[in-house]
């Protein structure tokens, strides 16, 4: 079965500095790719995914890049703030799995005033 | 609104007990899904589904099981609780079709004593 990894575990940065958590997963039939954010005590929100046939994606501060052929991708978030603080959880599913998620095993950001 | 809701959210039992975990969707989604979240671990599956009387095993699945009844209900029960059982649940669902974006519920804090 599909299989994530994420990188790194935990995550320390200053106000104001980016940002960047990445994913390996091992399916090469994987064809979606959400960021899930979750802040203590509440349940994952999706907030950004990028599907196979793009490159690319961004919303505002946070960006989404994907490799196919090396198979990762990386979430960037820019000009972080302190409610950025949170785990973030990458995943990866294909539409022949029935669009099942199979999670890394999660980022703990810490956004330093 | 629409909304994904879970109940107990937190729950004490004892070893060797039956409990049951209920999840309930009102957006009318095909897919449900029950994920565990541990330290370190990140979201497991334990159980999904893709509709009416249809169940799966996920990768975390002995000791539990489910039954989709109807679309809108998806129970999680552990046949006889353990000590390894202790961890947050989270129930979620997505339209299916392919549809991807999954919607969590609020999580059940479950300890086994």
């Amino acid at each position: 079965g599909e299989n994530v990894e994420q990188h790194p575990s935990t995550l320390s940065v200053q106000e104001g500095d980016s940002a960047v958590i990445k994913c390996t997963y091992s399916d090469s039939a994987s064809n979606y790719f959400p960021w899930y954010k979750q802040e203590l005590g509440k349940r994952p929100q999706l907030i950004i995914d990028i599907r196979s046939n793009v490159g690319e994606k961004k919303d505002q501060r946070i960006a989404v890049t994907l490799n196919k052929t090396a198979k990762h991708f990386s979430l960037h978030i820019t000009e972080t703030q302190p409610e950025d603080s949170a785990v973030y959880f990458c995943a990866a599913s294909k539409k022949a799995a029935g669009n099942k998620l199979t999670f890394g095993g999660g980022t703990r950001v810490l956004v330093k005033p | 609104d629409a909304e994904i809701t879970q109940s107990p959210r937190h729950k004490i039992t004892e070893t060797g007990r039956q409990v049951t975990l209920a999840c309930h969707q009102t957006w009318n989604h095909n897919n449900m899904f029950w994920y565990r979240q541990d330290l370190g671990h990140g979201l497991r599956l334990i159980h999904y589904s893709y509709g009416v009387q249809d169940t799966n095993k996920g990768e975390v699945s002995d000791g539990y099981s489910v039954s989709r009844s109807n679309t809108e209900d998806l129970p999680l029960t552990l046949e006889s609780a353990a000590s390894s059982q202790t961890s947050v649940y989270f129930c979620a669902s997505s339209l299916g079709q392919g549809s991807t974006e999954a919607f969590f519920g609020q999580g059940t804090r479950l300890t086994v004593v």
